[in-house]
């Protein structure tokens, strides 16, 4: 069974640009997570969706950033305009919905590196 | 503001030893806490989780202590191997039950030398 899949493992733009993160959960998970960690800090919780929807986007750093997951099935992640501190590894992560209200086990996909110059 | 604290950044152990992390937090009463391994270039890989009324959680050489009052929870290694050098990630659960909303310490660097 394929894990979390990133695209792009790295990305280098330049301050001002747009760049859109994609992330392809397991399949059958209808949970989906995006994380940020910035160098030198701990991973950062940004949002969760219950399949196309957004449970919670409290850990969104401001209105650049977008995130979209049609159809319920991958996600993207758009920075529109990126800015030097966008810098960091972006992580998503995904789980399946018991319903029980049970802790599911997240599975992390890689991380797209990003780098604003 | 929940805080979470991992002992050190960077901790050197002999091969066949125990590793011992630790894990503080404070300002918060979580409903579980995780620990999580992450290796360079990958995403964190889930290791275990032991929720609030659990003392102690085994998995082959893992053990996890989890304790409330003192707020902390103790990671260890049993017979330590080299290849289980690695950064290793502490993470509270929610107090709210349900939801899955993790907040990530900061990671201690484990090498296990030959």
């Amino acid at each position: 069974e394929a894990g979390v899949t990133q695209f792009p493992s790295h990305s280098v733009i330049e301050k001002g640009q747009t760049v859109t993160l994609r992330c392809d959960p397991i399949s059958g998970h209808d949970n989906l997570y995006w994380y940020r960690r910035v160098m030198g800090k701990e991973i950062k919780f940004l949002l969760h969706f219950v399949k196309e929807s957004k449970q919670d986007e409290s850990g969104m750093p401001n209105n650049r950033f977008l995130a979209e997951r049609t159809g319920g099935t991958y996600s993207t992640l758009k920075v529109q305009p990126a800015e030097l501190e966008d810098s960091g590894v972006y992580f998503c992560a995904s789980s399946q919905y018991t319903g029980t209200g049970n802790q599911e086990t997240q599975y992390f996909g890689p991380g797209t590196r990003l780098l604003v110059l | 503001s929940q805080k979470i604290e991992q002992n050190s950044e960077a901790l050197n152990i002999q091969e066949g030893k125990t590793a011992t992390l630790t894990c503080n937090y404070t300002n918060y009463s979580p409903a579980y806490l995780q620990w999580y391994r992450q290796d360079p270039g990958r995403g964190p890989v889930f290791l275990l989780l032991i929720r609030e009324n659990e003392k102690e959680k085994r998995k082959e050489r893992l053990k996890v202590t989890f304790d409330t009052t003192l707020k902390q929870s103790l990671f260890h290694i049993t017979a330590s191997q080299p290849a289980d050098s690695a950064t290793y990630l502490c993470a509270l659960g929610p107090n709210s039950g349900g939801y899955q909303k993790v907040t990530f310490g900061t990671g201690t660097k484990l090498q296990v030398i030959p």
